[in-house]
This record gives structure tokens, sequence and C-alpha cells, in this order.
């Protein structure tokens, strides 16, 4: 059983760039987190995606997007990269009313901001 | 929503009981309690989630007073493969769509 799947797992981008990271959610899951964990935090929620709709939204500026497909799949957009953006970006899965078994997280994509 | 304060670090040898103790003064009434651990640059992995009581898997124990003010996860007999941050989280049920609100976790290190 596949679970949650990232893409990619590493990743170097320049100040100023954009980036797109991508997830697929555990089979039979269809709503989809994002979140940034910078070295030695906690992750931090950015936004929730269900429906094709962003859901919730953490305290990040509008330079952080995102976007989900008819088959649950899920990309973030960075836009104007700055070093702060650095950090491992984790998706988590989950089923919307079914039985809770906790968010599933995927193995994350590493960002590094030069 | 709820803040957690949990310590910082942990340490312990292989075969003891690890529990590590979670305050959250301010939980809401329709708050869960739930515990993740985390390895180095992977996701959170769910341990276990609970309202009030005991609850047990095949894992760990959650161990929540009457007042909910503060929970303890009990994971029994340790090895060096639980060498890990855990972290505690207190929010609404998570199968409605609610997210998760991270503190610094507990970095527990296991020793031979």
């Amino acid at each position: 059983d596949a679970g949650v799947t990232q893409s990619p797992t590493h990743l170097i981008k320049t100040r100023g760039q954009q980036v797109t990271l991508r997830c697929s959610p555990k089979s039979g899951h269809d709503t989809v987190s994002w979140y940034q964990q910078a070295l030695g935090q906690g992750p931090q929620f950015i936004f929730q995606y269900y429906e094709e709709e962003e859901r919730q939204r953490g305290n990040f500026p509008d330079r952080f997007s995102g976007h989900q497909f008819p088959n649950y799949s899920s990309e973030l957009n960075v836009n104007a990269l700055l070093l702060g953006d650095s950090a491992l970006y984790l998706c988590a899965s989950s089923l919307r009313g079914g039985i809770f078994y906790g968010y599933t997280f995927g193995s994350g994509t590493r960002l590094t901001v030069v | 929503l709820a803040k957690t304060t949990q310590p910082i670090s942990m340490d312990s040898y292989e075969g003891q009981e690890v529990n590590i103790t979670c305050s959250h003064n301010n939980i809401a009434t329709n708050d869960y309690i739930t515990w993740y651990q985390q390895f180095p640059s992977q996701g959170p992995r769910f341990i276990i989630q609970g309202y009030k009581t005991k609850v047990t898997n095949e894992v760990a124990s959650l161990f929540i007073p009457a007042d909910r003010k503060s929970s303890t996860l009990s994971l029994p007999r340790v090895s060096l493969s639980d060498t890990a941050v855990y972290y505690c989280l207190v929010g609404p049920p998570y199968n409605q769509g609610g997210k998760l609100i991270f503190g610094q976790g507990t970095e527990l290190s296991v020793k031979p």
C-alpha cells in the first residue's frame, strides 16, 4: 500500500526563483495538507486542500500557493524564493469524515535556497 | 488552539519504560490529544490519539487525567530505534480537516 509520495526529494534553488513541489496522497485519502519544517523546529502548517479548494491556511505569505487535482494529488508553489524558505516541506494526507487513523506524512522535499 | 509544553529532551536506556509528559492547560472541550514520532529526514508518524482516561495500542499507551490539562505518552521497553522526536498535539477532531499545530517536541535519546 503506497503511502504519501513526494517529489523531488531534494532541490536547490537560487533566491528569487520559483519552485513547485508535488505530492501524491495515500490511496483512499482525499485531503492534502502542506507543512514547512525548519531545522530543529516542529512542522508549521501552510495550507490544506480538499475537493480541489484551499480550505485552511496558516500564517504564510501569498508567495506560497497550491493546487489540488481531481485525482487528489497536490502541488505547492513558492514564488520569489528567500533564503529563509530553506526547509523540509512535508505533505500529509487524510480522509475527511472517515475514521481517524492519523495524518499520513510523506518523507518530504528538502529545499535549499542559495 | 491549545498550546502544549513538553520537555525539550530526554535520555533513556534500552529496555526501560519512557514516559513523556505534555501540558496543555487551555485544552478545549472538543480537543483530542495526539502524539507523533519523527525520525531525522522523515515525516512525522502517528503514534496514538485519545480524549480521556487511557488509550493503548501496539506501540504506546496514552494516559489522560480527568482534568485533561496534561497527558503522558508511555513507551514500554524502548530500543535504540525509538530514538526520535516526539510531538504532543491538541486540537479538534482531525477527521474533520483539523490542522496539526506542532510545538518543538521532545527529543528522546535511547542509549545502549
